[in-house]
């Protein structure tokens, strides 16, 4: 089975400084790894995602996570936040096989201060 | 925009009532999964549905159960209503043409409140 670890519930940070969300997942199988974002009243945003090759992932917004297998990690960062970054993001694990679907972090309230 | 869209947005329902949210999916996209979502927590999985039939289930009730239909849209049925169903119900779709697991494309979701 799989399981996703979000040691932050929250992480408060002013404009424009950098930021670093946590992730980390246990699985026994090669892993698909995720970013989403949710603001407030939505559903969920595909941030990022490893899929396999370079372990440092690109994705919106200013965005980027590294894959780093033998810590079983996906931490999310950017190095400079705005305002609008104020959401809540989860990270995800996939095992990729059929009928299986994706396993979510509970989460991690970013809230940029200005 | 995912161009997953569900209705209703939100909905209030009684202990003991049935509900019917529903989902429609881009064309081509042939999977869709269906989650719950509790206030202040992850979204966990309900179950999937590829061309129309189960495919894969989490650990929900039989009272919850779904349907997927020939024109990519699809619904989540819940019999019973319990005050712990209150929370958002998102679906996610994903293309054909990707492998399972990989990326999955989430509606705006249906915030059902039991009382």
């Amino acid at each position: 089975a799989q399981s996703v670890t979000q040691l932050d519930s929250q992480v408060p940070v002013f404009e424009e400084a950098p930021v670093e969300l946590r992730c980390n997942y246990s699985s026994s199988v090669s892993v698909y790894l995720f970013w989403y974002v949710q603001y407030p009243n939505q559903g969920l945003q595909l941030l990022l995602k490893y899929l396999s090759g370079s372990t440092l992932v690109k994705g919106i917004n200013g965005f980027e996570a590294e894959f780093n297998k033998s810590q079983t990690s996906f931490h999310l960062r950017k190095p400079s936040v705005h305002i609008s970054d104020t959401a809540e993001y989860f990270c995800a694990v996939s095992d990729g096989s059929d009928g299986q679907n994706f396993v979510f972090g509970p989460g991690t309230r970013l809230s940029v201060l200005p | 925009e995912t161009g997953v869209t569900q209705s209703p947005t939100h909905l209030i329902k009684t202990r003991g009532q049935q509900v019917t949210l529903r989902c429609s999916s881009q064309s081509g996209h042939n999977t869709v999964s269906w989650y719950q979502q509790a206030l202040g927590q992850g979204p966990q999985f309900i179950f999937q549905y590829y061309r129309e039939e189960e495919n894969g289930r989490g650990n929900f009730p039989p009272r919850f159960s779904g349907l997927q239909f020939p024109n990519y849209s699809s619904e989540l049925n819940v019999n019973a209503l319990e005050l712990d169903d209150s929370a958002l119900y998102l679906c996610a779709s994903s293309p054909a043409d990707r492998p399972p697991g990989d990326t999955q494309y989430f509606g705006p979701g249906t915030r059902l409140t039991v009382l």
